[in-house]
């Protein structure tokens, strides 16, 4: 296990409703990155969260929003659900090795249905 | 444009062969490292080995070995005496050392299935 835990593990909102999902990273790691994977396909970065900071962010809407907090722990935020939100949200904690390692450990995710 | 590409979308082995999982990938940055994961049907991404674009030796963790071939951008996953429990999804990506937040890119996949 990578001790990167995600809650809950599964959810289903209603179009237009707002959700919030959580990451405990690994202990020691200080970065957080959260991705949105859809049934069949690879996951897709929506954004990073580096010492409490967003420090990027990928083709997501600003309805996709987030926080990290001290202990480094990560909050995803999505409001005005929509029916293609629906998907396996996973969380990855890391520890910054270089610019090109820097290898991410995943939670088992939260699966969100949007009906 | 970063990019990850894998065209075998699914592989059957009978237990016990090697296999090898195809991946290239396109990018402009001579910086860059790769990555393969294996998601089981549990859901969650774990990380398998790492390559890095700089490094002089193809990666090896236990069972599993990159096969970088730099000039023809491909990073290929082998597995060797695959067992039972290989079966799952597995995941071509990559990071551009330049690129924003240094977010990883990741292919579509392959299912492997490994067959008793």
């Amino acid at each position: 296990e990578t001790g990167v835990t995600q809650s809950p593990t599964h959810l289903i909102k209603t179009r237009g409703q707002q959700v919030t999902l959580r990451c405990s990273s690994q202990s020691g790691h200080n970065t957080v990155s959260w991705y949105q994977q859809a049934l069949g396909q690879g996951p897709q970065f929506i954004f990073q969260y580096y010492r409490e900071e967003e420090n990027g962010r990928g083709n997501f809407p600003p309805r996709f929003s987030g926080l990290q907090f001290p202990n480094y722990s990560s909050e995803l935020n999505v409001n005005a659900l929509e029916l293609d939100d629906s998907a396996l949200y996973l969380c990855a904690s890391s520890l910054f090795e270089g610019l090109t390692k820097n290898i991410q450990y995943f939670g088992a995710g939260t699966r969100l249905s949007v009906l | 444009a970063q990019k990850i590409t894998q065209t075998q979308p699914g592989m059957f082995v009978q237990e016990k062969e090697a296999v090898t999982l195809d991946c290239t990938y396109d990018t402009s940055d001579p910086s860059y490292g790769l990555f393969w994961y294996k998601q089981p049907s549990s859901g969650e991404m774990i990380f398998l080995i790492y390559q890095g674009s700089y490094d002089q030796q193809n990666a090896t963790e236990g069972r599993y070995s990159l096969n970088f071939q730099k000039a023809r951008k491909s990073a290929n996953l082998v597995i060797s005496a695959s067992q039972l429990g290989d079966s799952a999804m597995y995941f071509c990506a990559m990071r551009e050392a330049y690129s924003s937040a240094s977010k990883i890119i990741f292919g579509s996949g392959t299912r492997l299935s490994i067959r008793p």
